[in-house]
């Protein structure tokens, strides 16, 4: 069974940084790409950035590049999100989600980031 | 990049079935497109993938009465036997040149 457990999530100042984990299971991690999605509150989902497999790119929307940096761990299973010159409107619920052939074919429980001064 | 049309809301009646429909801006027909479905409070569940041919598959434990079909530009998501658990967010999503997209979702009341 597919399992991706996300952490790191908590509450931080505008300016600070995060960085986020997700742990994954279940399945051959290497060679899927990965995803973080995020939800601020009472919206719509909204894609932050992706990593390809096997050692390939990374992506990232224009909402956050020069901001946000991922990575991932293959020897762990992990996958990484550092977040850095937090805003205000990067409040929101971090998903992690593995990709498919062009889509997204699992999630994680997510994890809550509020930034606040 | 693609631009992904939902409709805001729909509403349908207990046992009844529901069609809804994401549609894909112009040129870009042939995408595959993942359906999900998110119920209060909770994380977003993959529903399934669906296909420029029509063809769609669906994630594990993904009821029956959830099927997919296309036309043209257009994804569907279908609903049959309409139980007071599908009230919920459905978002649709694809890939395109290093960007992903999703629809701005569409809430579903079952009356």
């Amino acid at each position: 069974e597919v399992q991706l457990v996300e952490s790191g999530g908590g509450f931080v100042q505008p300016g600070g940084s995060l960085r986020l984990s997700c742990a994954a299971s279940g399945f051959t991690f290497s060679i899927y790409g990965m995803n973080w999605v995020r939800q601020a509150p009472g919206k719509g989902l909204e894609w932050v950035s992706g990593i390809s497999g096997a050692g390939g790119g990374t992506f990232y929307a224009d909402s956050v590049r020069g901001r946000i940096t991922t990575a991932r761990d293959d020897s762990k299973n992990t996958f990484l999100l550092q977040m850095d010159s937090l805003r205000a409107d990067d409040t929101a619920v971090y998903y992690c989600a593995r990709g498919a052939d062009g889509y997204l074919d699992s999630w994680g429980q997510g994890t809550l980031v509020t930034v606040s001064s | 990049q693609p631009v992904l049309t939902q409709s805001s809301s729909a509403s349908a009646s207990l046992g009844s079935s529901v069609k809804l429909t994401c549609t894909l801006s112009s040129g870009h027909s042939s995408k595959i497109i993942g359906w999900h479905q998110q119920q209060p409070g909770m994380a977003p569940r993959f529903l399934m993938k669906v296909e420029g041919s029509g063809n769609y598959n669906k994630g594990s434990g993904v009821p029956d009465r959830f099927s997919g079909s296309s036309s043209g530009t257009d994804r569907y998501l279908t609903i049959s036997n309409l139980q007071s658990e599908d009230e919920a967010d459905y978002y649709c999503e694809t890939w395109d040149t290093n960007t992903r997209v999703f629809g701005g979702g569409t809430k579903l009341t079952v009356l």
